[in-house]
């Protein structure tokens, strides 16, 4: 089976600027994560859906940060404008019986 | 609050040697945990979870809830085995399944 995809792999930008990342999971999974994790830290969980709706946004920094899944498949994760301290990998997981499969994740840099 | 503690920033052993990647936890309720793997170039991803109480690549961990760990062992390293190991905890129960990671441990075996 196809493992969770995402988009792009890499960015660049300037800080102010804005950033979406792309997200498809594993087919058939209802739940889909959103993690940042900043060099030399564990991930970080920013927004959980099931299905198209949000179950938990509670460390997502909603003044600059927003995701939608709009269908209940494919997500998207936004950052504008951005700051400095965004520069991570952005990892999207599906999961199925408790189990996270985890895409290849966005790294993001913010000069 | 829930919340995993990896000690260990980096560990270096030499092959055929034990090692050990240790992992305490703090959860009021009945944990899941897990230790999740991301070799180079590759995505993060499962390596054992408690629950199942099996043997991955040579790799055990068991759950003692009075010392509140979860280490990571295998009695002779191989240099296959170099990577970053990450330990979680997950929620049970509900729909809000989620998991928290530690900060991670880079383990390198030497030839």
């Amino acid at each position: 089976e196809a493992g969770v995809a995402q988009s792009p792999r890499y960015k660049i930008i300037e800080k102010r600027q804005s950033v979406a990342f792309w997200c498809n999971p594993i087919s058939g999974h209802a739940t889909l994560y959103w993690y940042q994790q900043i060099l030399g830290q564990g991930p970080k969980l920013l927004i959980q859906f099931q299905n198209n709706g949000v179950v938990d946004d509670s460390q997502l920094p909603k003044d600059r940060f927003s995701a939608e899944r709009l269908k209940g498949v494919d997500s998207t994760l936004k950052i504008q404008p951005a700051k400095l301290e965004d520069s991570a990998v952005y990892l999207c997981a599906s999961t199925r019986y408790g189990e996270l499969f985890f895409g290849e994740g966005s790294r993001l840099t913010v000069l | 609050a829930q919340r995993v503690t990896q000690p260990e920033k980096l560990l270096s052993v030499f092959k055929g040697a034990p090692v050990e990647l240790k992992c305490n936890y703090s959860y009021s309720g009945s944990p899941e945990l897990f230790w999740y793997v991301q070799y180079s170039r590759q995505r993060l991803q499962l390596l054992l979870r408690h629950i199942s109480r099996e043997s991955i690549k040579g790799f055990t961990a068991d759950l003692n809830k009075g010392e509140t760990s979860f280490h990571l062992k295998k009695p002779f390293a191989q240099e296959e085995d170099s990577a970053m190991y990450y330990c979680a905890l997950g929620d049970s129960g509900g729909s809000n399944y989620k998991l928290t990671f530690g900060k991670g441990t880079l383990l390198t075996v030497n030839p």
